[in-house]
């Protein structure tokens, strides 16, 4: 298994662009996780795909978020219209198959709102 | 919602020295794990622990479920042990808290 990976690794953007993130889970993983941590705090929970399937999203997760994963394989994070409140660092991390699995994590995206 | 706790915020120790580290949640949960966040940023696994006890060379970890609370054990701490700690509780059937982390307890081994 080569690991979750995220990219890009840095985004810097002006505020009200719009932008993506991608995220590869480990492969046959079929759990994805999205999370978004701020300096200090603990990464939160975004958004939770099984399969190609969102099946849940967190209170935090505005309208301006939006996210996918086309035949259950990727995953894609965009954010439209950014406002300076976006910059963190975006976590991606898959699970395999069933609800004892651990969570690997990729090492990041990190959104720098200018 | 759920809540979760950790302690201590911080901690310094001297390398070669023992700690325990505490996280108490609030509700049932049907997952629990302990991560290890570099000071690269980096998120590691150390443990998937609901429930008893399991080890992992000078790492060791425990989940009492019934008392809602986790404890995470480094034994014989070495300066690459340094970084922040999380657990976070995750449950199955939920709509919108699936996996919270909690706070974290920011750990410093001095050589």
């Amino acid at each position: 298994d080569t690991g979750v990976s995220q990219n890009p690794r840095h985004k810097i953007t002006k505020r009200g662009q719009n932008v993506t993130f991608r995220c590869d889970p480990i492969s046959e993983h079929n759990r994805l996780y999205w999370y978004r941590q701020t300096l200090g705090q603990g990464p939160e929970f975004l958004t939770y795909f099984q399969n190609e399937a969102q099946l849940e999203k967190s209170r935090l997760l505005s309208d301006r978020f939006s996210a996918e994963r086309p035949k259950g394989s990727f995953s894609t994070l965009e954010i439209q219209r950014t406002e300076q409140g976006d910059s963190a660092m975006y976590l991606c991390a898959s699970s395999p198959r069933g609800y004892d699995q651990p969570q690997h994590f990729g090492d990041g995206t990190r959104l720098s709102i200018l | 919602g759920i809540q979760v706790e950790q302690s201590p915020p911080d901690l310094i120790l001297q390398e070669g020295a023992n700690s325990t580290l505490r996280c108490n949640f609030s509700d049932s949960v049907n997952n629990l794990q302990w991560f290890h966040q570099n000071p690269w940023g980096q998120l590691i696994n150390l443990f998937y622990i609901p429930s008893g006890t399991k080890q992992n060379g000078r790492l060791s970890a425990t989940t009492v479920a019934t008392e809602r609370y986790s404890l995470l054990y480094i034994s014989s701490s070495q300066t690459t042990d340094s970084g922040v700690y999380f657990c976070a509780v995750e449950r199955v059937w939920t709509s919108y808290d699936k996996v919270i982390f909690g706070p974290g307890t920011s750990l410093s081994v001095i050589p």
